[in-house]
This record gives C-alpha cells, structure tokens and sequence, in this order.
C-alpha cells in the first residue's frame, strides 16, 4: 500500500521559498504510470492544484503559480519535492502531495496527510 | 480552466437519508469526473473515478452519475461516517485539473 509523507517547515518568512519534501513509500516514483503531485487548501477553503512531476522530470504548473514554482523529483530516495519563492500570507495552506492516476485519468488514489506552512514574519 | 460548480454548498440530513450532490462543468467533459471526500483535518479520500467507479474500499452506498457537463454523486443510505465535505475534480484538461468548491454535508 502506497504512502506519502509531506516534510518541511511549518512557517515561512514573507518573501522567502517554502520547501516542502514528499517521501513515497510502498511504491517506486520510477516505475512510472503515475504523477506526483502537489495540491494546497487555504485555511477553510476548496482545493487548489499546484502541479506534477513526473519520474522522467517531466513538470506542469498550474498556470495561476506557474512563476514561482518548482517541482523536483529524487528518484533515489524515492522523494519529490515543491519550492514556492517569494511567499505572502496568502501561501498560507495546508499543503498535500498526491499521486494521480496516470494521463489519462489523472485522479488522484493516494494523499499524505497534509502539512500546514504559515507564512508569517 | 474550466470551472466545476457543486451544488449545494451545503446540505442537512439524516442518518439514513438519501442524498445527491451534483457537480457542473463549464464545458463538456466527457466521462473525467472524480469524487473526492475530506473530513476535518484529514486529506481527501478518493470516492469515485471516471464518473461511476468505485474506488477500492468505498463502501457501495456511494454511486456516481452523469456525463458531459452534469454529474451527480449520490449516497443512499447517509450512515455516521458519511457527515464530511465533498469534493468533484475534472481530469479531461489536465493542464490544470479543477476542483468543485465543496458540498459539505451535515448532520440535520
């Protein structure tokens, strides 16, 4: 069974990056057929798709972030990871990883729990 | 983007109930509409996939319909668990996928 795991600072400074780890376990980023994602939830609110790596590196980033995103991915030790620069308070999010169910589908079947980043001075 | 809209936004209802929330997509999408279920604290959980399947586990109480531009998940008998916030996600564009607003159901 599939498990991920967000890791990473819990609070920001404005104007900083916010870096975030997320470590698969159970299965092989490599082995492919699958993208790894990031989705964030504002405090109370909806979903909001960030982007996806793919084992190759292969990267989309929703548009709405695009500047200031990276996803980066480390197939040996089976981690990837997102970088937001130049955060505000509204970064503020509970962020996931995810894996979404191939091209074609693309839904997603396993969630970390989410980690809270606050970004405050 | 294209844009999915739930309603309603909120719901009351009974242990019991049977009840549907329905998802709207600003264009037609085929049959790529996922449901999700989130409670407090947790992270989404996947429902249902590809308009009608059932992800692994789901207890079959939960259906999914539609096609196109309107969807609908349905819950026949509301148990206790069920109480949560509900989630639609379109994969036919998935440059980016979307995300509904959230349809929370609460207890009447």
């Amino acid at each position: 069974q599939v498990q991920l795991q967000e890791s990473g600072p819990g609070l920001v400074k404005p104007s900083q990056t916010l870096s975030l780890t997320c470590t698969v376990s159970g299965a092989s980023i490599s082995s492919g057929g699958y993208y790894w994602t990031w989705i964030r939830q504002h405090p109370g609110k909806g979903l909001e798709y960030i982007g996806y790596i793919y084992y190759s590196g292969a990267t989309f980033y929703n548009p709405s972030l695009k500047s200031r995103v990276f996803i980066s991915v480390d197939t040996s030790k089976n981690q990837f990871s997102l970088n937001l620069s130049s955060v505000t308070a509204a970064d503020t999010a509970v962020y996931f990883c995810a894996r979404a169910k191939d091209q074609v589908f693309f839904y997603f079947d396993s969630w970390g729990q989410g980690t809270l980043v606050t970004v405050s001075s | 983007d294209i844009q999915m809209t739930q309603s309603p936004s909120s719901l009351s209802a009974s242990v019991g109930d049977r009840v549907t929330i329905t998802c709207r997509a600003s264009q037609n999408i085929g049959k790529y509409l996922n449901w999700y279920q989130q409670k407090p604290g947790k992270a989404p959980k996947l429902l249902i996939y590809t308009t009608s399947s059932l992800q692994s586990g789901v207890p079959s109480r939960f259906s999914g319909g539609g096609s196109g531009t309107d969807f609908t998940l349905t819950v026949s008998t509301l148990q206790p668990e069920d109480f949560a916030t509900y989630y639609c996600q379109q994969s036919y564009s998935t440059r980016p996928v979307t995300f509904g607003q959230g349809t929370r159901l609460e207890i009447e």
